[in-house]
């Protein structure tokens, strides 16, 4: 069964750093495109990039590029989503989604998400 | 940039109604959309993909059709636990759209 599991809930204050995860299981990690998609409170769904673990190419939605920046780890099955300075706008829900590609693409798992808080 | 237009973005129904939710393009995306529902504080689940093929797993009152810019969702009878939020998305150029969402409530 395919599983990401995401890192627990995070409060920070504004301009604190933060680095939250996303481990797969029961598929091939290095195989398949993992998204990173942002849900701001009673807002939707925003694609903020996506990343092949199998080799680190990474491609930013343009709203967000130098934003944020996304990584992985494969010996450890885990992508990253990480800010070096955390803003009040950042709160928001964060999921990772596998990409299903083929002749369409679409996010075929999701993680259980990650609930970023900044407030001071 | 692609953009996706769903309408309504809400909707009242009861158990047992039949009920339609359009997602517009702005260019011809040859059915190359996806379609979600979310439940309040969880995570999106996929439920159809290439605008009409059904993921595994979920029910067959839900169809998608479409072709153009056009693409509808329809759920055939609507079931208690079918009350939620639905998102449609379309994949180009390394880009993913979502439309803005269709909140379906009970009446």
């Amino acid at each position: 069964e395919v599983q990401l599991v995401q890192s627990g809930a995070e409060v920070k204050e504004p301009g604190e750093s933060l680095k939250i995860s996303c481990k797969g299981s029961g598929y091939t990690f290095t195989s398949y495109w993992i998204a990173w998609v942002r849900q701001m409170p009673g807002r939707g769904l925003e694609c903020v990039g996506i990343i092949y673990p199998g080799d680190s190419d990474t491609r930013y939605n343009p709203s967000f590029q130098g934003q944020v920046t996304i990584s992985a780890h494969n010996s450890v099955s885990t992508a990253y989503l990480q800010w070096s300075t955390l803003k009040a706008s950042d709160t928001a829900m964060y999921f990772c989604a596998r990409i299903k590609t083929g002749a369409t693409d679409y996010f075929d798992s999701w993680g259980q998400g990650t609930l970023v808080t900044v407030a001071s | 940039d692609i953009q996706m237009t769903q309408s309504p973005s809400s909707l009242s129904a009861s158990v047992g109604d039949r009920v339609t939710i359009t997602c517009r393009a702005s260019q011809d995306i040859s059915n190359s959309l996806a379609w979600y529902q979310q439940k309040p504080g969880k995570a999106p689940k996929l439920l159809l993909y290439g605008a009409s093929r059904l993921e595994s797993g979920v029910p067959s009152r839900f169809s998608g059709s479409g072709s153009g810019t056009d693409y509808t969702l329809t759920i055939s009878s609507l079931q208690p636990e079918d009350f939620a939020t639905y998102y449609c998305q379309h994949y180009y150029s390394t880009q993913y759209t979502f439309g803005q969402g269709t909140k379906l409530e009970i009446k």
